[in-house]
């Protein structure tokens, strides 16, 4: 079965860092471009980060743009967000996501992770 | 950047209806576009990609169509576990963009 399970949310102070982790199962990771979208509670969905197979392209939304970085460990099948400086509009479900079909670049979204809260609050 | 907007915004409609929600692009996409619902506390689910390409597993009453500026989702026939939000996303560019969404409600 194709899996995506996110870890790593949780209650952080304004300001705080925090690192988020995808762990992928039943697919080769490596074969696939990864994504990162986040819902703050009660709004839409705004996709925040992606990353190229290999790793060695990443492209980010403006709203975390020199904060949050995009990362994948291929040999461990691991997608990584790492966040800094952050604040409290960042409070939000964050979920990975697998971009599969198409070109490699304009893949849907399938499947998504269960996704995990993060909080950013004194 | 490019801009989805969605009509209408909520949806009230009933067993059997058949609904129809539109997504414009600010500029044209082709038909790099794909629709997901999203379900109460559940994470989203890819319904239809490239525009009208039906997911694999999704149930034929959903169609998608357009391209370039201006596209559709329908619903056929509405069934009881189609009551949720819809999104449609746009995948020719980066940052990549979602749509406001489309809440479908029970009447």
């Amino acid at each position: 079965e194709v899996q995506l399970v996110e870890s790593g949310g949780g209650l952080i102070q304004p300001g705080g860092s925090l690192r988020l982790s995808c762990a992928a199962s039943g697919f080769t990771f490596s074969s696939y471009a990864m994504n990162w979208v986040r819902q703050a509670p009660g709004k839409g969905l705004e996709w925040i980060a992606y990353i190229s197979t290999s790793g060695d392209r990443s492209s980010y939304a403006d709203s975390v743009k020199g904060r949050f970085i995009i990362a994948r460990d291929n040999a461990w099948k691991s997608l990584n967000l790492q966040m800094n400086s952050l604040r409290d509009e960042d409070t939000a479900v964050y979920y990975c996501a697998r971009g599969v079909g198409g070109s490699p670049d304009k893949g849907r979204y399938d499947p998504w992770g269960q996704g995990t809260l993060v909080i950013v609050s004194s | 950047d490019i801009q989805l907007t969605q009509a209408p915004s909520f949806v009230s409609a009933s067993i059997g209806d058949r609904v129809t929600i539109t997504c414009r692009a600010s500029q044209g996409i082709s038909s790099d576009l794909a629709w997901y619902q999203q379900q109460p506390g559940k994470a989203p689910k890819v319904l239809i990609y490239g525009a009208s390409t039906l997911q694999n597993g999704v149930p034929s009453r959903f169609s998608g169509s357009g391209s370039g500026t201006e596209f559709t989702l329908t619903i056929s026939s509405l069934q009881p576990e189609d009551f949720a939000t819809y999104y449609c996303q746009q995948l020719n560019d980066f940052p990549r963009t979602f749509g406001p969404g489309t809440k479908v409600d029970i009447k």
